[in-house]
């Protein structure tokens, strides 16, 4: 059975870095086509893809944020960590981390439940 | 701004049929993916690539594609169905990822 769970600080101070962990089980990321993405959404906006990291350590982040965003993978340890540097109270969202099967076809057939961050002083 | 546009939000009588729809220019090059949200709860996929539904979800869901147009049908809509949907794919460069803005259908 394939899970993701998200991890991090449910609150951050403005300017803090922000660092999140996706620990997931059932799957390698390892395994040749495999990737690990991350995603948030605003309260009561669409969602938003922030950053993936592939198999081979590729790593791609959105055009927006990419100057904000670090992703990286501990495959001994089944982890995806993101961090997000000088957060604001925009940031404040429900960050998400889903599996990428196939990056070819690029869909996200399972996700974590989420985890909310607060952005305030 | 998102590269795929999608209708804001879409009625549909119960057990009626309804098409959502996703523009953008990449998808003549790209696969899309669609995904259902439940408020409060993470989204779910439901429909990917040319003709794929994952195992446990009903088959009165279906996709389509042609064009700069993808599709995600529901045929016999239920009350349950009612959610906020998002399509999913790569953007023109083919490097990033990209949603939809979402549509919210209520099923009446």
């Amino acid at each position: 059975q394939v899970t993701l769970r998200e991890s991090g600080p449910a609150l951050v101070k403005p300017t803090q870095t922000l660092t999140l962990t996706c620990t997931f089980s059932g799957f390698s990321l390892s395994t040749s086509g495999m990737c690990v993405t991350w995603i948030r959404q605003s309260p009561g906006k669409a969602l938003e893809w922030l950053a993936r990291i592939d198999w081979d350590d590729d790593k791609y982040y959105s055009t927006f944020l990419k100057t904000r965003l670090t992703i990286s993978k501990d495959t001994s340890k089944n982890q995806v960590v993101l961090t997000m540097t000088n957060m604001d109270p925009v940031d404040t969202a429900t960050y998400y981390c889903a599996r990428i099967p196939n990056y070819y076809y690029n869909y996200m057939d399972v996700w974590g439940k989420g985890t909310t961050v607060t952005v305030s002083s | 701004s998102s590269e795929l546009t999608q209708d804001p939000a879409v009625s549909v009588a119960l057990g009626q049929t309804v098409r959502i729809t996703c523009q953008g220019d990449s998808l003549r090059s790209f696969y899309a993916s669609w995904y259902q949200q439940k408020p409060g709860q993470a989204p779910i996929l439901v429909f990917y690539g040319i003709n794929n539904r994952p195992s446990g979800i009903p088959d009165r869901f279906s996709g389509s594609s042609s064009g700069n147009t993808a599709s995600l049908t529901l045929t016999g809509a239920q009350a349950e169905d009612e959610a906020d949907y998002y399509c999913h794919s790569r953007d023109s460069s083919g490097n990033h990822l990209v949603f939809g803005g979402g549509t919210k259908l209520t099923v009446l």
